[in-house]
């Protein structure tokens, strides 16, 4: 139990475009979700968290209207790169917990290429 | 914040026994302390968390102090698939369950 899937598993597109990954918890039902980016050789760095049907949660520094979150179902969330530039090549990698209480599982992340 | 401090690296034989170290010094009486690995490309593996109490699970066993400053994640026997970033991690409380990665300790596995 508890498997957290992404999709795509990478992505390469140009500058300018916008990239939406998905995340979805395949077995349970996650009322909290965590959106994560990881710069090659360096740790995790939670961007956001998103509880299901409110506004997500951004942490100080990422930018709201840049990184769209979107968790309208229990076992679906979605985070769009707007306007992606190089500089949000990355690997994203989200989690899902059933409630806040509970421990989070990981997807297996989205490599994101901005060319 | 609670932190946690790890070593940056260990190495272990194949099949001997891996006790990873972490120390939390400013941990608060109920944050639970988590453990998590991470392969190349690839999320984070939950591997297993506690409170006060030791724990087993099929994976590793971990280890807390009784002053709870500090916890040891034991490996029984490790395998080359053992080989990853193991990032121990205190859940804060207040603030749901945000997670604060540190940059971990990476195992290496000698065949």
């Amino acid at each position: 139990g508890a498997v957290v899937s992404q999709h795509p598993s990478w992505v390469i597109c140009k500058s300018g475009t916008s990239v939406k990954i998905e995340c979805r918890s395949l077995d349970f039902q996650a009322t909290t979700m965590f959106w994560y980016r990881q710069f090659p050789k360096q740790s995790l760095m939670l961007m956001a968290t998103s509880n299901e049907g409110s506004k997500a949660t951004y942490e100080q520094g990422v930018e709201k209207d840049k990184f769209l979150i979107n968790h309208a179902s229990l076992t679906l969330s979605t985070l769009t790169v707007t306007s992606a530039h190089p500089e949000d090549s990355s690997f994203y990698i989200c989690s899902a917990s059933r409630t806040a209480r509970e421990t989070q599982y990981f997807g297996p992340g989205t490599r994101l290429l901005v060319l | 914040d609670a932190k946690t401090t790890q070593p940056n690296s260990m190495e272990s034989n194949e099949e001997e026994p891996v006790h990873l170290p972490c120390n939390h010094s400013t941990i608060s009486g109920t944050d639970y302390i988590h453990w998590y690995r991470q392969l190349p490309s690839q999320g984070p593996e939950y591997v297993i968390h506690g409170l006060t109490s030791n724990v087993n699970n099929r994976m590793a066993s971990l280890a807390i102090a009784e002053d709870r400053k500090s916890s040891t994640l034991i490996l029984h026997r490790a395998t080359l698939r053992d080989a990853a970033v193991y990032y121990c991690i205190l859940r804060r409380t207040g603030y749901g369950q945000n997670f604060v990665f540190g940059p971990g300790t990476r195992l290496s596995v000698l065949p």
